[in-house]
């Protein structure tokens, strides 16, 4: 997956604190999608981003979760007071924008939330 | 509900036989296909995609078939590698839209 990075790769918190997840898309890709998968599941979509907008957040939380893609750095996924359930494999993927039906997503190494 | 679902959780192979990976859709508006592998603790790895006006695409050992009369996808891996041993997905993308909706995963174990 060379290309889009994540960090941190793993990330311990304890309830109610806040975490903070980056994705960095690969060069020249200006769409990035997050995802988020549970232990022996699949991937479940949660928000796609481009730059300064956000075009789908129909797979967010509707509370304490948050999603940006700045003009400038990297996309940021927020969970604010962290409970045990977002304990979880948190994904990106990245795509280069500009073909629709569908563009080829890539993925990054992933963060695991660990919530104590 | 639309969904990608797999036929099998668990395919044993031996090594050099072929494999073949087997995925149900639901959702006939689906037009992008794509297979992911993912190896323990990494993120998926981008296999193989196909569009919903073909039906058969071949890479470097593997092939993707679709049967869109009865929403079937299929992954063959030929010549299976202990390096293939991985979770695999299917995943559809819907027309006009950029969302991957992934199955739920078959886990690939290659015999020596």
């Amino acid at each position: 997956n060379a290309g889009v990075m994540q960090n941190p790769r793993h990330l311990v918190r304890r309830r109610g604190q806040e975490a903070r997840l980056r994705c960095s898309p690969m060069k020249g890709h200006s769409h990035v999608y997050w995802y988020r998968q549970l232990p022996e599941e699949g991937l479940k979509f949660m928000v796609y981003l481009q730059k300064e907008n956000i075009i789908d957040e129909s797979g967010m939380p509707k509370e304490r979760f948050s999603a940006e893609f700045p003009k400038e750095g990297p996309s940021i996924l927020r969970i604010q007071q962290v409970v045990r359930g977002d304990s979880a494999a948190y994904f990106c993927a990245s795509s280069p924008g500009g073909q629709s039906g569908g563009e080829t997503q890539y993925f990054g190494p992933g963060t695991r939330l660990l919530v104590l | 509900g639309e969904s990608v679902g797999l036929h099998l959780p668990t395919l044993s192979v031996q090594e050099g036989d072929n494999s073949i990976i087997n995925c149900a859709y639901s959702n006939s508006a689906s037009d992008y296909f794509i297979w992911y592998k993912q190896e323990s603790g990494k993120g998926p790895q981008f296999i193989i995609d196909i569009r919903s006006n073909m039906d058969k695409r071949q890479g470097q050992r593997v092939t993707v078939l679709l049967n869109k009369t009865v929403k079937h996808l299929s992954l063959q891996i030929a010549a299976t590698q202990p390096g293939d041993s991985a979770v695999y997905f299917c995943a559809e993308i819907k027309a006009a839209g950029n969302k991957l909706t992934f199955g739920g995963g078959t886990r690939v174990l290659v015999k020596p």
